[in-house]
């Protein structure tokens, strides 16, 4: 059973720019969350996506948004990156709304 | 706001021997807490998991202790192996009926030393 693919592993964006993240969850999964991980800040809850809906959002600004498609794929996008934004965000999937499998992540330079 | 957090960043230790990962949780009204483990360039792996309902809870090698009177969370793990060193996180999971959402601690460096 495949495991949660996030694509790409790695991306160097400019300030100013924007970026769009894309996580595909185990299949089956209908659940999509996704996370910022940081030194200084560790992992913070960014959204959840379920059945296409956005069912939770954490204290992010309104930069950072997201969606999930009919076959549960989701996408993050973060609009004028700023250089705070650089981390590794970190997509979850769950099945039952506690047992939670992450993908290795993006790793996001803004430069 | 309220936040799962770790007692000690880092802890060392020798190889066989067992080790003991903490953490204090503020939320009183969390009901359901996991253990992660991350290694360098992957994501979150789930270790155990343990409801309010419980004090304890076993796994292969692995006991989480819940204390609910001192808001207190532990992991042990016995019979550390270096494939155990890692970084280790707590989390409560913050489920209402909108949603649901993983509030991490800060996480605790493993190092094991054979």
């Amino acid at each position: 059973k495949a495991g949660v693919t996030q694509t790409p592993r790695y991306l160097i964006k400019t300030r100013g720019q924007q970026v769009t993240l894309s996580c595909s969850p185990i299949s089956g999964h209908r659940s999509v969350s996704w996370y910022q991980q940081t030194p200084g800040q560790g992992l913070q809850f960014l959204f959840e996506y379920f059945s296409e809906t956005q069912r939770n959002k954490g204290n992010f600004p309104g930069r950072f948004s997201g969606r999930q498609f009919s076959n549960s794929r989701s996408e993050m996008n973060v609009s004028t990156l700023e250089l705070g934004d650089s981390a590794l965000y970190l997509c979850a999937s769950s099945q039952n709304r506690n047992y939670y499998t992450f993908g290795s992540g993006t790793r996001l330079t803004v430069v | 706001g309220e936040s799962v957090g770790l007692h000690l960043p880092t802890l060392s230790v020798q190889e066989g021997d067992n080790s003991i990962i903490n953490c204090a949780y503020s939320n009183s009204a969390s009901d359901y807490f996991i253990w992660y483990k991350q290694e360098s360039g992957k994501g979150p792996q789930f270790i155990i998991d343990i409801r309010s309902n419980m004090d304890k809870r076993q796994g292969q090698r692995v006991t989480v202790l819940l204390n609910k009177t001192v808001k207190h969370l532990s992991l042990q793990i016995a019979a550390t192996q270096p494939g155990d060193s890692a970084v280790y996180f707590c989390a409560e999971n913050e489920g209402n009926q909108a949603g649901t959402a993983l509030i991490f601690g800060k996480g605790t460096t493993l190092s094991v030393s054979s």
